[in-house]
């Protein structure tokens, strides 16, 4: 159980374009995801929490206006990553609970995007 | 968070235990120990965690010792597939998971 799938795994796309990125938790309701971000070589930052029906608390350095979160059910987490720039090419992981607690985050595997 | 310390790197032979410390000097009464890998290319595998007591799963045992201060994984019989970067992490209830360097663990046969 508690399963979390991400969409695409893959992307490329043009400078200056949008892309979106789904992460679905399969058999479980997530109140709370969390995206993070992972460059080569480097560990998981973590760039914003998205709860449910209310606005995405972003970590400190991250621009709410570039990476737009919306949680519209509890099944349900997408990251927009708007007007993308090379410097964005990186590894985004998203994660989610199942029951809140001390309960283990289990995270998507992944989304690598390429921005050309 | 607590922080924690790792080892940067570690080499083990298949089929014999691995043993990945980790010190949380800093540790609440309140965090807990979760332990998590990461191979190539993936997200994040959840392997276990815990607040004061040993425990085990069918991936792994966490030993914690009695003041809280640090904490052992202990993988039994290391196999290929367990070659990965393993994330030693404190969390507090409900919060946010923050990721340190981890332990890059490289099993040889």
């Amino acid at each position: 159980g508690a399963v979390v799938s991400q969409h695409p795994s893959r992307v490329i796309c043009k400078s200056g374009t949008s892309v979106k990125i789904e992460c679905r938790s399969l058999d479980f309701q997530a109140t709370t995801m969390f995206w993070y971000r992972q460059f080569p070589k480097q560990s998981l930052m973590l760039m914003a929490t998205s709860n449910e029906g209310s606005k995405a608390t972003y970590e400190q350095g991250v621009e709410k206006d570039k990476f737009l979160i919306n949680h519209a059910s509890l099944t349900l987490s997408t990251l927009t990553v708007t007007s993308a720039h090379p410097e964005d090419s990186s590894f985004y992981i998203c994660s989610a609970t199942d029951r809140g607690g001390n309960s283990p985050l289990h995270f998507g595997n992944g989304t690598r995007l390429t921005v050309t | 968070d607590a922080k924690t310390t790792q080892p940067p790197s570690m080499d083990c032979a298949e089929g014999r235990a691995a043993n990945l410390p980790c010190n949380h000097s800093t540790i609440s009464g309140n965090e807990y120990v979760y332990w998590y890998r990461q191979i190539h290319s993936q997200g994040p595998q959840y392997i276990i965690h815990g607040l004061k007591n040993n425990e085990t799963n069918e991936m792994a045992s966490l030993i914690i010792t009695e003041d809280r201060k640090s904490s052992t994984l202990i993988l039994p019989h290391a196999t290929l597939r367990d070659t990965a970067v393993y994330y030693c992490i404190v969390r507090v209830v409900d919060y946010k998971l923050s990721f340190g360097a981890g332990t890059t663990v490289t099993v040889r046969a």
